[in-house]
Parts: C-alpha cells; structure tokens; sequence
C-alpha cells in the first residue's frame, strides 16, 4: 500500500511569489492534515481536510489555503510568500471512521516539501 | 489547551542499549491520544506507536514500549536494544478533537537521539 505522497519535495521561491504543495493521502483515507515545521515554531498545525470541507484551521494568516479534492487528493497554496514561510511542510492523512474514538486516528505523513524563500 | 513537554533536546546512547525518551503532557479531556513519531533527516514523519487514555496495558511494538503513567501524566518511550538505523528526532505528540468533529495533533519540541557504537 503506497504511503503518503507529497510534491515537490524542494521548492525555492523568492519573496511575494506564490507557491501551491501537492499531497496524495494514503488510498482509503478521507482525512488530510498539514503542518508547518520550522526550526523556531517546531511542528504547527495549519489546517485539516475531511470530504472535501475544512473542517479545522490553525492560527496562521489568511495566506495560507487549502483545498481537498473528492480524491481526497489535498493541496495547500501560500500567496505573498514572506522568509519566514521557509520551511518543511507535511502533510499526513488518517482513516476517519465512524465510531472508532476520534484519538485513535492514527495520522500517516508523507517526507515533506522543504520550501525556501529567498 | 494541550501541551507536550520533552526536556531532553538531545540523548546519546550505545549501540544494543536501551533509552528511554521522556514526554509529559498536560490536557482537561477524559479522552485522548498519545503518540510517538521518529523524524529521520530526510523529513519524513516515521508513526511509531500509540497509547490511548483509557488502554489499561503500556503499548509495545517491537523494540519499541510506551512507559505510559496517567497520574503522573508522563508517557515515555522506551527503545530496546538500540541501532544506528534509530538515531533521529523523536517527537511526542497529543491527539486533540476539536469542535469542528476533525482533530490535530500538538507536538513536543523534540529529542534528537544518536546510536554511537
């Protein structure tokens, strides 16, 4: 079974430009999550994807979407990128089942697209 | 709010010993999950084991154990018989369901463990 899959895996931007990261959850997993890792904040939740619909979203500016597919398929863009959006994103996926305890979820995650904004 | 605490930024141990990585955590919910991951330098986030709150036994999977003490709110991983193939970050992490019906996780600040032979 593939695991999760996450394009590109580097990108190097340069300050005001767009970016848009890619991720394929693993098949049958309807849940994608992203997180932004960096050497200051460490791992910080940006937003969560279930059918289609955000269902949560962390403390981060409006510039920073997303979108999920009804592949489950999910992508995040970041507008007006600024240096401090360098960084490792990840993306991870989970099989959202009904009535299995929400804690159990296990969240599977992909390598990580390493952006650098110059 | 959930919080997860590592006071260990770094941890050395020998080739075949055992190590243990300390976590604590704070959370108001009855219910919750706990988990391990392994970061290699490549990146990626390696699932390496999960406690629920409510499991009345300590998780093990293979050479890796979960020390899991509810009262004293801790949930230490234990790595048995150490191999250079384990030396990575390891971060602990809490399972939050929020409001919405989706859930996230809130990750420790790390430890960075090396196998030396």
């Amino acid at each position: 079974k593939a695991g999760v899959t996450q394009t590109p895996r580097y990108l190097i931007k340069t300050r005001g430009q767009q970016v848009t990261l890619s991720c394929s959850p693993i098949s049958g997993h309807r849940s994608v999550s992203w997180y932004q890792q960096t050497p200051g904040q460490g791992l910080q939740f940006l937003f969560e994807y279930f059918s289609e619909t955000q269902r949560n979203k962390g403390n981060f500016p409006g510039r920073f979407s997303g979108r999920q597919f009804s592949n489950s398929r999910s992508e995040m863009n970041v507008s007006t990128l600024e240096l401090g959006d360098s960084a490792l994103y990840l993306c991870a996926s989970s099989y959202t089942r009904g009535g299995l305890e929400p804690a159990k979820n296990i969240q599977y995650f992909g390598a990580g697209t390493r952006l650098s904004v110059l | 709010a959930q919080k997860i605490t590592q006071t260990q930024p770094g941890m050395f141990v020998q080739e075949k010993e055992a190590v243990t990585l300390d976590c604590t955590y704070d959370t108001s919910d009855p219910s919750y999950g706990l988990f391990w991951y392994k970061q290699p330098s490549s990146g990626e986030m390696i699932f390496l084991i999960y406690q629920g709150s409510y499991d009345q036994q300590n998780a093990t999977e293979g050479r890796y154990s979960l020390n899991f003490q509810k009262a004293r709110k801790s949930a230490n991983l234990v790595i048995s018989a150490s191999q250079l193939g384990d030396s990575a970050m390891y971060f602990c992490a809490m399972r939050e369901v929020l409001t919405g019906g989706g859930n996230k996780l809130t990750f420790g600040t790390g430890t960075q463990l090396k196998v030396e032979l």
